[in-house]
């Protein structure tokens, strides 16, 4: 079973920022926190990953609560290419175990 | 260009027919990995391969077979023992475990594969 939780489903103005939440309350200290994005019919995209630390680069940002048992990545200004599956992951021994993910809607 | 690349982008088969997807890298990695998708899934685990010569089973490996004789190539063959073949097969490439605990998967563009 994944070991993430996220909503099915959110959508987000073009523009504004896209807050994806991600619950990971049984996470260990040593595993880490992936973000990948599939776009119907497309291998999933990296997007970013993180320990405990705020991350950044030139995709996205990724907010960790200080006892890591949850998420948020966000967007800062989503267009509409940016609409796609979301998927939060706590990298589990030598693989992924994928939930089913939050698809965002990005609207004109 | 670096990347993983997968091919054909669609197969169709018969039923009873093994079928082989082609997957290579010209990353470098030591790691590949195999994952299935069904339609509003997650992925799946299929097989991965953390060095040359060596493969493990995931969760779903029942039905499917694999090699690793070269490390930019990993094929993946579905046999007529997997009941229900029709998915999106993707597979990924990673440093390994050189890579430590923050070793990044890359995945190909997929094979959508239709048994008829």
């Amino acid at each position: 079973d994944a070991k993430t939780t996220q909503p099915p489903s959110m959508d987000c103005a073009e523009g504004r920022a896209a807050n994806l939440p991600c619950n990971h309350s049984t996470i260990s200290g040593n595993e880490y926190v992936y973000w990948y994005r599939q776009i119907h019919s497309q291998g999933p995209q990296y997007i970013i990953h993180g320990l405990k630390n705020n991350e950044t680069n030139e995709m996205a940002s990724l907010i960790i609560t200080e006892d890591r048992k949850s998420s948020t990545l966000i967007l800062p200004h989503a267009t509409l290419r940016d609409t796609a599956v979301y998927y939060c992951i706590v990298r589990v021994a030598t693989w992924y175990i994928f939930g089913t993910g939050t698809r965002l809607k990005v609207l004109a | 260009d670096g990347g993983i690349t997968q091919s054909p982008k669609y197969l169709f088969r018969k039923e009873g027919q093994n079928v082989t997807l082609s997957c290579e890298q010209n990353l470098n990695h030591d790691a590949m990995y195999w994952y299935r998708q069904d339609p509003g899934q997650g992925l799946r685990l299929i097989y991965y391969s953390q060095i040359v010569n060596d493969f493990q089973k995931g969760d779903i490996a029942e039905g499917y077979s694999v090699s690793r004789e070269k490390k930019e190539s990993f094929p993946l063959t579905v046999t007529s023992a997997q009941k229900n073949p029709t998915a999106f097969y993707l597979c990924a490439s990673s440093i390994g475990a050189s890579g430590g605990l923050a070793d990044t998967q890359y995945f190909g563009p997929g094979t959508r594969l239709t048994v008829l």
